[in-house]
Parts: structure tokens; sequence; C-alpha cells
């Protein structure tokens, strides 16, 4: 595909109730991050995976946030009993090096949590 | 720690009129640097990036920035808005360690007056 591409694009999830949000990196690119934008905010690092191995899971903000991309292209985060201060934009963003390679970021999923 | 600082929430010009975004970065060492624009219900877009050399970068749309060691700051600079330039604008620092996730700023909020 042409660029990074996210689903679903919007999501409303009562809480207690699980999501999961995908990612489709640009083909080939080694690296995927996750970041987390609240409202008035900049975006958040979340989680860093390099293929299918998941290096940096530092800014999850707790053990109901997981991230997987068992085939080191497709990744998905999903989280576990939704509460509403998880309401955000969630962005992915891949990069076609394991480096310091400009990042190019997906449209974002925006998670509302009732 | 590594931060990004952006003191300016929102700003206001009139298109036509030159425009300067600030953005003051915390970091050890050389940072990579990076402006991003997201403009409602998108993803971030890259304007330019800083990663050494030439301290001034031209980046799309017309913009450039100028990085500045002894001042640490990366500001965007336009001579000449348009209204399309409306969004808001995010100031990154990426970690040149390990993960080479990015940190943004909070991030201005661009206003162009017809």
């Amino acid at each position: 595909g042409a660029g990074v591409s996210q689903s679903p694009r919007y999501k409303v999830a009562k809480r207690g109730q699980d999501v999961a949000l995908r990612c489709d990196p640009i083909s080939g690119h080694v690296s995927l991050f996750w970041y987390q934008q609240a409202l008035g905010q900049g975006p958040e690092f979340l989680t860093y995976f390099q293929n299918e191995a998941q290096l940096d899971k530092s800014g999850l903000p707790s053990d109901r946030f997981f991230a997987e991309r068992p085939e080191g292209s497709v990744s998905t985060l999903k989280i576990q009993r939704t509460q509403q201060e998880d309401s955000a934009v969630y962005l992915c963003a891949s990069t076609d090096q394991s480096g310091t390679d400009t990042q190019y970021f997906g449209p974002g999923t925006r998670l509302t949590v009732l | 720690a590594q931060s990004v600082t952006q003191p300016d929430i929102h700003i206001t010009v009139s298109e036509g009129a030159s425009l300067e975004l600030r953005c003051n970065y915390s970091y050890g060492a050389t940072p990579y640097l990076f402006w991003y624009v997201q403009s409602p219900g998108q993803g971030l877009q890259l304007l330019l990036k800083y990663f050494s050399g030439d301290t001034l970068v031209q980046g799309i749309k017309g913009f450039e920035a100028e990085f500045k060691r002894s001042q640490s700051s990366f500001n965007l600079r336009k001579p000449s808005v348009h209204w399309s330039d409306a969004a808001e604008y995010f100031c990154a620092v990426a970690s040149t360690s390990g993960t080479y996730k990015y940190i943004f700023g909070t991030g201005t909020r661009l206003k162009v007056l017809a």
C-alpha cells in the first residue's frame, strides 16, 4: 500500500469491553511504533517492534494494554477492560530501517470509551 | 530526560503574514529533530527533519526550520501563510539510543485569518 493504514478509524466501546486496533505498516518496513494521543496533547510512545520482536513496551500504561506483531508486518494493539481514560487517538507509525529514520504515521484510530 | 516544549498553544496569523512556531528541546547529545503537521482527522505528515549538517533545513509546503544548538531550539518558519496551513503542528525529537521513539511536544494550533 501507499502508506500506513489503521482500522477501524473510529471505535466506541462501553467501559469494560475489550478492543483490538489494527495497523498495516508500509510494506517492507522493519520497525513499527504505537503512540497514544490524548485530546489536546502530543502523541506519546506506547511500544516498539523490530520485525516480530517487541523491543520496548515501556510506554504501555497498564497491563491491560497488549501489542503483537506475530509475522513482522501487521500489528494489533489490544486493550482489555477498557476505561474512560483510555479514550484517545491511537497512532501507528513505521520506518524502513531499525534506526532513526523518518517515521510514517497512519491516520489513527479514535477510541471513545463510554 | 528528553523533552520537547512548544510554548505557544495557539497562534493566529493573517493570510499572507509570516509565521514562526517555537520549539525547544532537552537532549544530551546531537538530537534528531522533526516537525509534523496534523490536520483534523488526519495522521501526522512530516514537514521537515534535521539529522546533521546544514542547520537551516527546507521542508514541504514552503516551510523551513533552523536548528540552534546554543538555544536548544528548532523553530519552524514560513514567509507567507496560506489559509490551508491552518492545522496543528508538532515538534519531535527522536531518541538515538535503543528504541528511537519520538518524543513530541504538546503542539501548536495555527489559525489563519482570511
